[in-house]
């Protein structure tokens, strides 16, 4: 079945640097990658939704310049928190779905703490 | 109004309980609907799609009223590995969009206990 690997599955990182975190598509292509942040005891919030070879499209409240995704090919996108605070703490999970449209496959997820 | 609602539990159960989960969507034009399982610091994983016709996969049966727009989740015969956080999933298409993209309830946490 179609699989996506996110890394880092864990990071902890100082207040004031940035964090990136990879999606890969490993056995389809991922037209449309979707970002979503999970605080505890809360459900997923979707961050910003990005088409391969687009800019990403962010949903209200979500800072573009702080959480910056690419998208440069249809296997790999990535989110890099800048400039992070300890409010940032979350866990992160992308979503891909296939060029077909055929469904939606999540990573694993990261656990960023900000200390 | 968020685009689903579901009681977020917890439901404590013992082992070989039924167990039944509710969730209410808002938006009429909604085009499929899911029930995931999240267990803890995990991705969600889908458990089984939802459809008009009820749909039953094992111990789990899913139910649509698109009427009344209610999703419902029943695990009959609870096992302790059903323990975790169920969440009742909408695929909708958002205005001025040609695809669809999930709207994910809060969750509603399951424990199983022997």
């Amino acid at each position: 079945g179609a699989v996506v690997s996110q890394h880092p599955s864990r990071v902890i990182c100082k207040s004031g640097t940035s964090v990136k975190i990879e999606c890969r598509s490993l056995d389809f292509q991922a037209t449309t990658m979707f970002w979503y942040r999970q605080f505890p005891k809360k459900s997923l919030m979707l961050m910003a939704t990005s088409n391969e070879g687009s800019k990403a499209t962010y949903e209200q409240g979500v800072e573009k310049d702080k959480f910056l995704i690419n998208h440069a090919s249809l296997t790999l996108s990535t989110l890099t928190v800048t400039s992070a605070h300890p409010e940032d703490s979350s866990f992160y999970i992308c979503s891909a779905r296939a060029t077909d449209a055929s469904g939606y496959t999540f990573g694993s997820g990261t656990r960023l703490t900000v200390v | 109004r968020k685009e689903v609602e579901q009681d977020p539990g917890p439901f404590n159960v013992p082992e070989g309980a039924t167990v039944a989960f509710n969730c209410t969507y808002s938006n009429s034009a909604s085009q499929s609907f899911f029930w995931y399982r999240q267990d803890c610091r995990k991705e969600p994983k889908l458990l089984m799609s939802v459809y008009s016709s009820g749909n039953e996969d094992g111990r789990f049966t899913a139910q649509l009223n698109r009427a009344s727009q209610y999703i419902s989740l029943l695990i009959r015969d609870s096992k302790l590995s059903d323990s975790a956080t169920y969440l009742c999933v909408v695929n909708m298409q958002p205005r001025g969009s040609t695809l669809g993209r999930l709207y994910f309830g809060r969750g509603t946490q399951l424990t199983v206990w022997p």
